[in-house]
């Protein structure tokens, strides 16, 4: 089944310790992208990847970092979180420029 | 700069009535557009996009979508709505070409709610 996997999906963590959420697909994706929603915001990209070892920054990447050492992972990565980290996270791939996204199941973050 | 607006936090439809939940777009060039759903506790599902033909395009559960480049509007509907169909929905852009190539822009969402 083609789909984009995403863990953990639940995670309650303390200010200032490093974590990662993992993302990865099956579909033999070059695009993929993290995304987090907040209530009243909507989804608000964080980075995005155009290939591996291709990153780019959305409109929101203080305090996070991704890398792309193959084509099906693409982890999010933060150093020292904060509480205003905490949110809901998607992770999401897409094949040609005229399909749509494919979204993982989301991780919610709850920093402490 | 690309945009989408959702002008509607949230719309309250009875069981059996038509829907329609409103978006409107800001993008350069011809824009791809795109709307999902997102049920509770669960990722974001896509539900159909408009690239290029026919204004009125058909997607998943008896939803359609009708782009009109005049007004610059995608707008979501559904003849007759479900109490299941109650959810959160997205509206997004993408234009086709450019430097961040790809990156869809959501809108902020519309709360659906479907009663019986």
């Amino acid at each position: 089944e083609a789909q984009v996997t995403q863990n953990p999906r639940y995670l309650i963590t303390v200010t200032g310790k490093k974590l990662t959420v993992t993302c990865s697909q099956n579909m033999n994706h070059e695009y993929m992208s993290w995304y987090r929603q907040d209530p009243g915001l909507g989804l608000r990209q964080i980075y995005y990847s155009m290939n591996v070892e291709v990153t780019d920054k959305g409109d929101v990447p203080e305090g996070y970092k991704v890398s792309r050492k193959e084509k099906r992972n693409f982890p999010l990565i933060l150093e020292s979180p904060s509480p205003n980290q905490t949110s809901l996270y998607f992770c999401a791939s897409r094949g040609p420029p005229n399909y749509g996204y494919t979204f993982g199941s989301g991780t919610r973050l709850t920093v402490v | 700069a690309q945009s989408v607006a959702q002008p509607e936090d949230q719309v309250n439809v009875a069981e059996g009535n038509p829907l329609t939940v409103k978006c409107t777009y800001s993008v350069s060039g011809n824009p791809y557009l795109f709307w999902y759903v997102q049920y509770p506790n669960r990722g974001l599902q896509f539900l159909l996009k408009y690239i290029t033909g026919d204004n009125l395009v058909k997607g998943s559960y008896g939803f359609e979508a009708e782009f009109n480049k005049s007004q610059t509007s995608f707008h979501l509907k559904k003849p007759s709505a479900l109490v299941s169909d109650s959810a959160l929905y997205f509206c997004a852009v993408r234009a086709p070409y450019g430097g961040s190539q790809g990156n869809l822009i959501f809108g902020k969402g519309t709360k659906l709610s479907v009663k019986p």
